[in-house]
């Protein structure tokens, strides 16, 4: 079964240092997002990439934060200048189209930010 | 905006026994709703989704979900539970039909631990 894959599954960088953070959406789905957990609480939100442009962003999704569809198959998420607080489980997700499918998720990133 | 609220962070239950996990949900607009599950160290696994009609929608691993919404409630429902069904179960919504968006929206999540 075709799966969304992540890597890599756990970075640690120092503040201040530029992180990518790198997805492999399933293959022929057309809607691509960025969620984060932090520790301890809930999933959330942070962008969604359709048609080469981002649709969608949160407020947490600011300046410091950039997506990317480099090629026909890997969708990232640039963090700038990591702070502490980017600490969390990044998840990737891909939809066939939007609306009500399913999103899929991928097994997540550990960023931990030092 | 919508909002989703899990009241339960926790919920012990003896293996075989019924589980019930609350979910409630506020929007101005009409809703999708979703159930995912995470086991440890894995990503979200949709488990079931109400979208129209029926409002009892059942999924995976024999799990079930009925939709209130006078009550705005989702809760999800297990006659039956597993060891292998602990997890943390999150409760999501998104805009329903015609809206302008598709992210979803997480509640705070629910850690099921089934004991023997």
């Amino acid at each position: 079964e075709p799966e969304v894959t992540q890597t890599p599954s756990h970075q640690v960088t120092q503040m201040g240092q530029e992180v990518i953070l790198r997805c492999v959406p399933i293959s022929n789905h057309l809607y691509f997002y960025w969620y984060r957990q932090i520790l301890g609480q809930k999933v959330e939100f942070l962008v969604s990439f359709y048609n080469n442009e981002i649709s969608e962003k949160s407020e947490i999704f600011d300046d410091q934060f950039s997506v990317e569809r480099p090629d026909g198959s890997n969708f990232t998420l640039k963090i700038r200048s990591t702070k502490l607080e980017d600490s969390a489980m990044y998840f990737c997700a891909s939809s066939v189209r939007g609306g009500s499918y399913e999103q899929y998720f991928g097994p997540g990133t550990r960023l931990t930010v030092t | 905006a919508q909002s989703v609220t899990q009241l339960d962070s926790q919920v012990p239950v003896f293996e075989e026994a019924p589980v019930e996990l609350r979910c409630n949900y506020s929007s101005s607009v009409s809703v999708y709703l979703f159930w995912y599950v995470q086991y440890p160290n894995q990503g979200l696994q949709l488990l079931l989704k109400y979208l129209s009609g029926s409002t009892l929608v059942k999924g995976i691993n024999g799990f079930e979900a009925e939709f209130n919404k006078s009550q705005t409630s989702f809760h999800l429902r297990k006659p039956s539970v597993h060891i292998s069904d602990t997890a943390e179960y999150f409760c999501a919504v998104s805009e329903g039909y015609g809206g302008a968006t598709n992210k979803l929206i997480f509640g705070t999540g629910t850690l099921l631990a089934v004991q023997p």
